[in-house]
Order: structure tokens, then C-alpha cells, then sequence
């Protein structure tokens, strides 16, 4: 596709289920992001990839976050044992290089 | 402690008249500054960069000017429309690309 493709768009998890969120960048991007957003604010970083190497995973809450982009194209961000406060909307973003990133719609996770 | 801060959460303008969104950040590591353009239930759209070697970028009608001594940056929108009318947020980088720090964002509406 055109632009980076996030599914599911909406997910809803019990409170201690895990969740796998998946981001399909733009093809021919280097760079993958993931993002976490709460309500009114601006997003958090969470982890960077630059092709399947996780370079800096600093922004990730906890151990509970997982990451992974192992062949440098498709990413998925794994949540175990999901609480409350994990509720957000993760947003994945990909560049060509140290340029701007492009921004998919996002996955909205609430937990309940 | 912000890294990015856009201390206006909203901005009302008139339409045809010019928009001014300000930020301001702390690390003066921090040498590439973009700004994105935020609707409801969408992932944010890059609108416009600048480097930090630069004090001014300009795209049609989205100009950002950039004050490394204040460690300030504005972005000027003219003349405004209300498609314009969105949450903007202010972010910046220290590697050129990696790692965006992302401020809490303006709501800027637009009035016909």
C-alpha cells in the first residue's frame, strides 16, 4: 500500500490477555517507530527499528512491552498481561532514513 | 520533565487571517524539529521540517521558523482554512531522524 497500514484499528483485551498490534510500513522504509498516545496528549516514543535492528527501546514501559521487525519490513508490538493503564492508542510511523516519519492511524487498546 | 513543550493546548483564528503555533524545548542536543497535523481518529500527517542549520523553512502556505538561541520554534499558517482546523504537534529529534520527542499539541480551530 500507499502509506503504513496498522491493524487491528480497535482492540479490546481483559484485563492479564496479551496482544499483538501490527504496523506494515511504507515499503523501502529503514526506519520503523513504535508510538503510544493517551488522550490529550502527545505520543510517547516507544522503541525504533532501523531494518530488523532494534536500536533503542528506552520508551518501553516495561518488560510486559515486546517488540520485534525481524526480517526489516513488518513490525509487531506484543503486550503481555495487559493492565489498565496500558490503554492508548499505539501508533507505528516509518521513514526512508533520518527523515520525516509517516504516521499510520494508529490502534486504539482499551482494557477492561 | 517535557523535552517539548507547546504551552498553547488551543488557538482560535479567523479564517484568511494568519495562525502562529509556538514551541518551545529544552535539549539542546535537539537538531531537527518537524511539525505534524493531527485530525480525530487519524494518525498524524507531517506537515513541514527544518534543520537545525537552517532559521527558516518555507512550504506553500506553512512557514517554520526556527530560534536556536531561545531554543524556540513557530510555525505560521497564512492565510488560515478551516480545513486546517486540527490538534498541530511540535516535535524534535537529537540523531536526525531517530527517536522524535513530541510535544502535548494545539488545538487550532479555524472559524469561518
Amino acid at each position: 500500500g500507499a502509506g503504513v497500514s496498522q491493524s487491528p484499528r480497535y482492540k479490546v483485551a481483559k484485563r492479564g490477555q496479551d496482544v499483538a498490534l501490527r504496523c506494515d510500513p511504507i515499503s523501502g522504509h529503514v526506519s520503523l517507530f513504535w508510538y503510544q498516545q493517551a488522550l490529550g496528549q502527545g505520543p510517547e516514543f516507544l522503541t525504533y527499528f532501523q531494518n530488523e535492528a532494534q536500536l533503542d527501546k528506552s520508551g518501553l514501559p516495561s518488560d510486559r512491552f515486546f517488540a520485534e521487525r525481524p526480517e526489516g519490513s513488518v513490525s509487531t508490538l506484543k503486550i503481555q498481561r495487559t493492565q489498565q493503564e496500558d490503554s492508548a492508542v499505539y501508533l507505528c510511523a516509518s521513514s526512508l532514513f533520518n527523515t520525516e516519519a509517516f504516521f499510520g492511524q494508529g490502534t486504539r487498546l482499551t482494557v477492561v | 520533565d517535557q523535552q517539548v513543550k507547546q504551552n498553547s493546548p488551543s488557538l482560535s483564528v479567523q479564517e484568511g487571517r494568519i495562525s502562529i503555533l509556538n514551541c518551545d524545548y529544552t535539549n539542546s542536543m535537539f537538531d531537527y524539529f518537524l511539525w505534524y497535523k493531527k485530525y480525530p481518529a487519524e494518525g498524524p500527517t507531517f506537515l513541514i521540517s527544518i534543520s537545525s542549520i537552517k532559521d527558516k523553512n518555507e512550504d506553500g502556505r506553512f512557514t517554520v521558523f526556527l530560534n536556536k538561541s531561545a531554543k524556540h520554534l513557530s510555525l505560521h499558517i497564512v492565510p488560515s482554512q478551516p480545513g486546517d482546523s486540527a490538534v498541530y504537534f511540535c516535535a524534535a529529534s537529537g540523531n536526525y531522524g531517530q527517536n522524535f520527542v513530541f510535544g502535548p499539541g494545539t488545538r487550532l480551530s479555524v472559524l469561518p
